[in-house]
């Protein structure tokens, strides 16, 4: 079946450095992405969405590129902050049900 | 503050019990979600409704039940078929249905807990 995944399950950055946390999905016809950010024992908070229309959106310290051609979506946190430590989901829609269908998530540790 | 309303944050239930997780929202949405999250894990859907009393099954609905009488309201019933309740429960609304983009606003959880 159509699924959205991660290629890696953790993450571990220098406070400072630039993160980037990638995503692959498997419907060609997706057309609306989403990237969740999840601190431990709450629920996901929205960062940033892109539209399929468009292969870069900028945010607060958070890029999001998307590659059609790939089926890959990415999210950049620059200057990572402790704060920034959390599980990372990325979710596209389903053009078909319209529900949002999400990954597994990254974990990101941030070492000061 | 406008926003999602998840209780009990913990619940510990005995094996056979049914128990009923609360979700209220002040957002006007339309679409309400319930996912279950278990460690480590993606969340998956259990039930979403995208209009007062009509709801759909997602992909793990055995053993859970919901109703949508109100806008506000979109109750989980965690019955004694569930065979394994234990999880983290997130509440969601938003959605397609309201014709917007699709982003969806979270709860802050229940954690249901089975002795």
């Amino acid at each position: 079946g159509e699924s959205v995944g991660l290629h890696l399950p953790t993450l571990s950055v220098q406070e400072g450095d630039n993160s980037i946390i990638n995503c692959a999905y498997s419907n060609s016809a997706s057309d609306y992405f989403i990237w969740y950010k999840q601190e431990s024992g709450k629920g996901p908070q929205f960062i940033i969405d892109i539209r399929s229309n468009m292969d870069k959106r900028q945010g607060q310290r958070v890029t999001v590129l998307l590659n059609k051609t790939v089926k890959h979506l990415s999210l950049q946190i620059a200057a990572t902050q402790p704060g920034d430590s959390a599980v990372y989901f990325c979710a596209e829609k389903d053009v078909n049900q319209g529900n949002l269908i999400f990954g597994k998530g990254t974990k990101l540790s941030v070492k000061p | 503050d406008g926003g999602i309303t998840q209780s009990p944050k913990y619940l510990f239930r005995k094996e056979g019990q049914n128990v009923t997780l609360s979700c209220e929202q002040n957002l006007n949405h339309d679409a309400m979600y319930w996912y279950r999250q278990d460690p480590g894990q993606g969340l998956r859907l259990i039930y979403y409704s995208q209009i007062v009393n009509d709801f759909q099954k997602g992909d793990i609905a055995e053993g859970y039940s919901v109703s949508r009488e109100k806008k506000e309201s979109f109750p989980l019933t965690v019955t004694s078929a569930q065979k394994n309740p234990t999880a983290f429960y997130l509440c969601a609304s938003g959605g397609l249905a309201d014709g917007g983009t699709g982003e969806l606003f979270f709860g802050e959880g229940s954690r249901l807990t089975v002795l």
